[in-house]
């Protein structure tokens, strides 16, 4: 079974820089085959794409937000990390990473973890 | 980027019949092999996005074949058939064939 679950600040300042865990299990992120990516969705709007890490570390991001993205694994505690510079309140949302089990495609996504960027 | 193009956006249906959604891309989907990677997500009010639908027309696990996905280049379409009231929330088609991935504006389903 493959499940995968986000975790972070739930607050952060307008500058500042925020860090997610994507911690997952039912598969491992060792191959090209495999990736994890983010999406996030503010309230009451849209979901956006932000980015994704293969298994080879390959990686590919949004191209309003590749300036402020880092994506990156750690796959010996089957996590991915997000990290987003220069928080604004407009990058309040929901924050949801999902399983890429095949080309083109995501699943699987997690409960998603709201954060709110306030002063 | 594609930009991808929903419509309509929001969409009161009777119970019991049928609902399409249609899904525009700025440029083809397909890759130079055939394939396609255009998807449909159901979000259902307070839940996280669930995938209903992989390269076009192929049914997630646990998918009522009431859904179906149809479509090909720049076209594509989300049906349902005989809509259930669990079947209210926002439907939102992904491609997959370009970098970056991107989403359409959603396309919001309810009960008359």
């Amino acid at each position: 079974q493959i499940t995968l679950k986000e975790s972070g600040p739930t607050l952060v300042k307008p500058t500042e820089t925020l860090t997610l865990t994507c911690t997952f299990s039912g598969f491992s992120l060792t191959t090209r085959a495999v990736g994890v990516g983010w999406i996030r969705q503010p309230p009451g709007k849209a979901l956006e794409w932000l980015a994704l890490i293969f298994g080879n570390d390959e990686k590919f991001y949004s191209s309003s937000l590749k300036s402020r993205l880092t994506v990156t694994k750690d796959t010996s505690k089957n996590q991915v990390v997000l990290t987003i510079t220069y928080m604004d309140p407009v990058d309040t949302a929901t924050y949801y990473c999902a399983h890429r089990p095949q080309p083109g495609t995501m699943s699987n996504l997690g409960q998603g973890t709201l954060v709110t960027v306030s002063s | 980027d594609v930009v991808m193009t929903q419509s309509p956006l929001s969409l009161p249906v009777t119970l019991g019949q049928s609902a399409s959604i249609s899904c525009r891309s700025s440029q083809s989907l397909a890759h130079s092999d055939g394939n396609i990677d255009l998807n449909w997500f159901q979000q259902s009010p307070g839940q996280s996005p669930r995938r209903l639908i992989y390269r076009v027309s192929n049914r997630d696990s646990g998918v009522p074949d009431r859904f179906s996905g149809s479509g090909s280049g720049t076209d594509f379409t989300l049906k349902i058939s005989r809509v259930e009231a669990e079947d209210v929330g926002v439907y939102y088609c992904m491609q997959g064939t370009h970098w970056p991935w991107t989403f359409g504006q959603g396309t919001k389903v309810e009960i008359k």
